[in-house]
């Protein structure tokens, strides 16, 4: 069962950092692109950064690139996202999610039960 | 960025009933879409994958179509259990882009 468990989420002053770790088992996870979404509290869903299965190809939105840094160790089975200078409006749930097939790369078919992330003095 | 909207923004139906909510996109985006539902404090499930293929388990009341820049998701008879916010969701071009979202609920 492929499973995704993201941690490392909490309470961040503004210009702060934060690493979200998301570990993942249940499948061969060097073998998939990764992405991150977030969610503002009561709002719809915003895509922030994708990583390809080998590291080689990196994206990110133009809200968060510069201040946002996603990285994965294939070997520790185990996807980060880096945040610094963090606003208010960073403030979301952030799920981590699987690709559906290694050739479908953004079709995201399993997630993570999300970490909230909260940015405030 | 390519933009999803999606429409209604929200929708009051009976159980039963035949349900349909339409995205448009900004640009063609061949059949690169795709269809979640998010429930209340959950994360998001893929529902359907590019525009018209049903995930595995996903139960066969619900259904997808379109191609281009238009798309339907239809939810053939409505289910207590479906009462949940949905997404439509381009992947032809980065950054992938979300529509705002229709909240589904029970007459």
């Amino acid at each position: 069962e492929v499973q995704l468990v993201e941690s490392g989420g909490g309470l961040v002053e503004p210009g702060g950092s934060l690493r979200l770790s998301c570990a993942a088992s249940g499948f061969t996870f060097s073998t998939y692109s990764m992405n991150w979404v977030r969610q503002a509290p009561g709002k719809g869903l915003e895509w922030v950064s994708s990583i390809s299965s080998s590291s080689s190809y990196i994206y990110y939105a133009d809200s968060v690139r510069g201040r946002f840094t996603i990285s994965r160790d294939n070997a520790k089975n185990s996807l980060y996202l880096r945040l610094s200078s963090l606003r208010a409006e960073d403030t979301a749930v952030y799920y981590c999610a699987r690709v559906l097939t290694m050739g479908n790369s953004g079709s995201l078919a399993y997630w993570g039960q999300g970490a909230l992330v909260t940015v405030s003095s | 960025d390519i933009q999803m909207t999606q429409s209604p923004s929200s929708l009051s139906a009976s159980g039963g009933d035949r349900v349909t909510i339409t995205c448009q996109a900004s640009q063609d985006i061949s059949n690169y879409l795709n269809w979640y539902q998010q429930k209340p404090g959950k994360a998001p499930k893929l529902l359907i994958y590019d525009a018209s293929n049903l995930e595995t388990g996903v139960p066969s009341r619900f259904s997808g179509s379109g191609s281009g820049t238009d798309f339907t998701f239809t939810i053939s008879s409505l289910q207590p259990e479906d009462i949940a916010t949905y997404y439509c969701q381009q992947y032809d071009n980065l950054p992938y882009t979300f529509g705002q979202g229709t909240k589904l609920e029970i007459k």
